[in-house]
């Protein structure tokens, strides 16, 4: 099982420019979450889905937008980059709403 | 407002020194609070679920035990390669991610 897959592992970006950050897993999963994770905060939720079709906003959406058209896929799509998004950005699934998250490996992102 | 407090920020241990770290945590109607392993560069591996006050989870030398308004992870006769930074995270009507502990264990 190759679990919960994000790429790029790295990008580097100019304030002002677009990107996908893609995210899959093979779990069968319904719940589907992308966290941001910069130094010394917890996690921050920026979207989540419970299930195909299916998106809202969490703690921090200014500045992306998701869609989930499939179970498997959820990507994460910046609108016009900006310095405050530079961070390391996690895609999570679950398979119900009170377990554990499997989180993927995670995408460094740097805006400049 | 839902709050997660993680203390230590940081615990260096020897190797065999036997430790604790806490979560504080104030959410509405818990259900359920979660422990995570995080190593650099990758993401969050989940270890346990607790899901009522005087619950208990092991594995190995991890031991995680849950009151009404805090959990602990304890470490027994850690090793090296228990370094790492925990995550806890609780979860009301939304999950809340503490920042971690950051364990440095030496040999």
């Amino acid at each position: 099982n190759a679990g919960v897959t994000q790429t790029p592992k790295f990008q580097v970006l100019k304030t002002g420019q677009s990107m996908t950050l893609q995210c899959a897993q093979d779990m069968n999963h319904e719940y589907m979450s992308w966290y941001r994770q910069d130094p010394g905060m917890g996690l921050r939720l920026i979207h989540y889905s419970v299930g195909a079709g299916i998106t809202d906003q969490g703690e921090v959406p200014n500045g992306y937008n998701v869609s989930r058209s499939t179970t498997e896929d959820f990507p994460l799509r910046l609108l016009s980059a900006a310095p405050s998004q530079t961070s390391v950005y996690f895609c999570a699934s679950r398979v119900q709403e009170n377990y554990g998250y499997t989180f993927g490996s995670g995408t460094r992102l740097t805006v400049v | 407002e839902d709050q997660v407090t993680q203390s230590p920020e940081a615990l260096r241990l020897q190797e065999g020194e036997s430790s604790s770290l806490n979560c504080s945590y104030t959410v509405s109607g818990l259900r359920g609070l979660f422990w995570y392993r995080q190593d650099p560069g990758k993401g969050p591996e989940f270890l346990f679920t607790l899901y009522s006050a005087g619950e208990e989870k092991e594995k190995e030398r991890l031991k995680a035990t849950l009151t009404k308004k805090e959990s602990f992870l304890h470490i027994t006769a850690p090793k090296p390669e228990d370094s790492a930074t925990y995550l806890c995270a609780a979860r009301g009507f939304k999950t809340i991610f503490g920042a971690g502990t950051r364990l440095f264990v030496k040999a």
